[in-house]
């Protein structure tokens, strides 16, 4: 059964990078699937962050996309977000999950516990 | 931007009906999908595929789409059935989600 795990700091500054990485275990990401993040700020709704292919291909939110890289590293199974000049409109939860969109099951069907991360000087 | 539209709360009776909706330009050219967040709680997956349940969701979890609307019904709602239930879809290489819709079993 795969697991998601995200880590990275809890507090960034204003103006500077946020990065998480999701480690994932019980399931070879270099195997298929795409892998992505998806946001929640405090009291409020779901938003997609972006999602990366085994192969590397990627798909990002057009509102984020200019500040926003995904990567992988299959030596580690793992995949990972970095999000530019941040602001305290980027405080949130941060999930990581698998993205099914090249397969049967068209949705994130695992999801990891999520990671609150605060913008704050 | 793609936009899906979801009341932002459904009230229902233990054990009576509850039905969530979802609405977007087109939606029924899309797969919908459905997932249900418990307080404190990472989302879940309920329905894909508009219709398709995971196997460990249960049967009176049920989504059906038509026209413009999708709609996930839960039959013989329980307390633990309260939480807030999202729809998501695919549309022009972008995942989007509804704003969300919080379900009380009253």
């Amino acid at each position: 059964q795969v697991q998601l795990q995200e880590s990275g700091p809890g507090l960034v500054k204003p103006s500077e990078t946020l990065s998480l990485t999701c480690n994932v275990s019980g399931y070879s990401i270099s195997s298929g699937y795409y892998w992505g993040w998806v946001r929640q700020p405090p009291g409020k709704g779901l938003l997609w962050i972006g999602s990366i292919y085994h192969s590397g291909n990627t798909y990002y939110n057009p509102s984020l996309k200019s500040r926003l890289s995904i990567s992988l590293d299959t030596s580690k199974n793992q995949f990972s977000l970095r999000l530019s000049s941040v602001t305290a409109a980027d405080t949130a939860v941060y999930f990581c999950a698998r993205d099914g969109l090249d397969r049967t099951v068209i949705a994130f069907d695992s999801w990891g516990q999520g990671i609150r991360v605060t913008v704050s000087s | 931007s793609y936009e899906l539209t979801q009341p932002p709360s459904v009230s229902v009776s233990p054990g009576q009906t509850a039905s969530i909706t979802c609405s977007g330009d087109k939606l029924g050219n899309k797969y919908v999908c459905w997932y249900q967040q418990k307080a404190g709680q990472s989302p879940a997956l309920v329905i894909y595929q508009d219709s398709r349940r995971p196997s460990d969701i249960p049967e009176r979890f049920s989504g059906s789409t038509s026209g413009n609307t999708a709609t996930l019904t839960i039959r013989g709602t329980q307390a633990m059935d309260e939480a807030d239930y999202y729809c998501q879809a695919w549309d022009s290489n972008t995942w989007v989600f509804g704003g969300g819709t919080k379900l009380t079993v009253l």
